[in-house]
């Protein structure tokens, strides 16, 4: 079945460096769509910005992805961290080889950007 | 943007007990999930339903069952709830036309004794 992995379980950086959230994906279906879902402390997780087009920039909010179909990535970067960018971070699939849009999500990467 | 809410926020449950978590949303969605958060595992789907009075079984559905009497209501029923359950539990909707992008509630954290 399809899958999502994310190989950063915990990021720490130093505000001001650039952040970099790998994130690979398994699927048969030829256009899946792509998610970056964000978490504050004490909130639900709210979508940051999807892709469903192969070799295509998305930005939203300072944070941008490049969905790679040929090497099965969308790594979610932005030039520089900010305290407010420390959240958990997930990674998420979504196509119709269940029959409906169901969204298959990563384990999550935990960022904590530090003065 | 969506509106969903979920009660209680917050329950303490006994092992063997019934527990219900409740989920309403008020943006006329069609879609309906319940997720589990445990951390290391992400986000995984147990329950879904895309028309009131009917139910889909998602990725982790046993132990649980789930209720959809109506578009803007979705329960959560752990008929015997066990140590395992202790989670925090979202629920979430999506638009039939933008099935993609799903619009979460608060989420509700359970622990089971």
């Amino acid at each position: 079945g399809d899958s999502v992995t994310q190989t950063e379980g915990l990021v720490t950086l130093t505000e001001g460096l650039p952040v970099m959230l790998n994130c690979t994906y398994q699927t048969i279906y030829s256009n899946p769509f792509l998610f970056w879902y964000v978490q504050h402390l004490n909130e639900s997780p709210r979508l940051l910005l999807k892709s469903f087009t192969d070799n295509k920039r998305t930005e939203h909010q300072g944070f941008h992805a490049t969905l790679h179909k040929s090497s099965s990535s969308f790594h979610l970067q932005k030039s520089s961290a900010q305290l407010s960018d420390s959240a958990l971070y997930y990674c998420a699939l979504s196509d119709l080889s269940s029959g409906s849009w169901q969204l298959i999500f990563g384990s999550g990467t935990q960022l904590t950007v530090m003065p | 943007e969506a509106a969903v809410t979920q009660s209680p926020r917050s329950k303490v449950a006994v092992t063997g007990g019934k527990v219900t978590l409740s989920c309403h949303q008020t943006n006329n969605h069609d879609y309906m999930y319940w997720y589990r958060q445990d951390t290391g595992h992400g986000l995984r789907l147990i329950h879904y339903s895309y028309v009131a009075d009917s139910t889909e079984k998602g990725d982790i559905p046993d132990g649980y069952k789930a209720s959809r009497p109506s578009q803007e209501n979705f329960s959560l029923i752990l008929e015997l709830a066990s140590l395992s359950q202790t989670a925090v539990y979202f629920c979430a909707s999506s638009d039939r036309d933008n099935q993609d992008t799903q619009y979460f509630g608060p989420g509700t954290r359970l622990l089971v004794l």
